[in-house]
């Protein structure tokens, strides 16, 4: 149990376009799910704190028009990198926390290098 | 503000050794306490984690953690190590309440295991 499905697992797009990045818990239902962005041999950066119906908490110096995220469903949190620049590759690790506790699961991460 | 300190970045030990990765923290009251694993290029995996009672806790693989309150510590320990386990681990911490239960983690700790 508690399994979260990230896709694409890696992605190559060129400089200027946008990707979109899915988050799926399997087997549970996920009010709140969290996007992290982590650079080589360092540690996780939470970016935002996505909720279900309602509009994402973005943590200081992220740029909400840049990463896009919807929480369409309980199951269903999408990331949106518009206009990506190299600057913007990186290893990018959603989460999802269990309604019915305080633990949080971890999706495989999906690695975007931007030429 | 919260902050989680591994002092280790690497650590090195034999197969068959035991081995204890540190972990303290800074919090206004005790959090929750995790220890995540993350294999290179991969997500992360829930070892185990404290809400509160027993403070000795049993995680998965064989690894366990030992609450000290008076110690802000959360240390992690496995009395044999295999090579499967050469990873890197991270601890991380969250409000009880409020803070949207956010984790901070700490910068991780490289493990390397020596055949």
């Amino acid at each position: 149990g508690a399994v979260v499905s990230q896709h694409p697992s890696r992605v190559i797009c060129k400089s200027g376009t946008s990707v979109k990045i899915e988050c799926r818990s399997l087997d549970f239902q996920a009010t709140t799910m969290f996007w992290y962005r982590q650079f080589p041999k360092q540690s996780l950066m939470l970016m935002a704190t996505s909720n279900e119906g309602s509009k994402a908490t973005y943590e200081q110096g992220v740029e909400k028009d840049k990463f896009l995220i919807n929480h369409a469903s309980l199951t269903l949190s999408t990331l949106t990198v518009t206009s990506a620049h190299p600057e913007d590759s990186s290893f990018y690790i959603c989460s999802a926390r269990d309604d019915r506790g305080e633990t949080q699961y971890f999706g495989p991460g999906t690695r975007l290098l931007v030429l | 503000a919260q902050s989680v300190t591994q002092p280790d970045i690497h650590i090195t030990v034999s197969e068959g050794a035991s081995l204890e990765l540190r972990c303290n923290y800074s919090y206004g009251a005790t959090p929750y306490l995790f220890w995540y694993v993350q294999s290179p290029g991969q997500g992360l995996q829930l070892l185990l984690k404290y809400f509160s009672g027993d403070t000795l806790v049993q995680g998965i693989k064989g690894f366990e953690a030992e609450f000290k309150r008076s110690q802000s510590s959360f240390n992690l320990r496995k009395p044999s190590v295999h090579w499967s386990d050469a990873a890197e681990y991270f601890c991380a911490v969250a409000p009880i309440t409020g803070g949207g239960n956010k984790l901070t983690f700490g910068t991780g700790t490289q493990l390397k295991v020596e055949l």
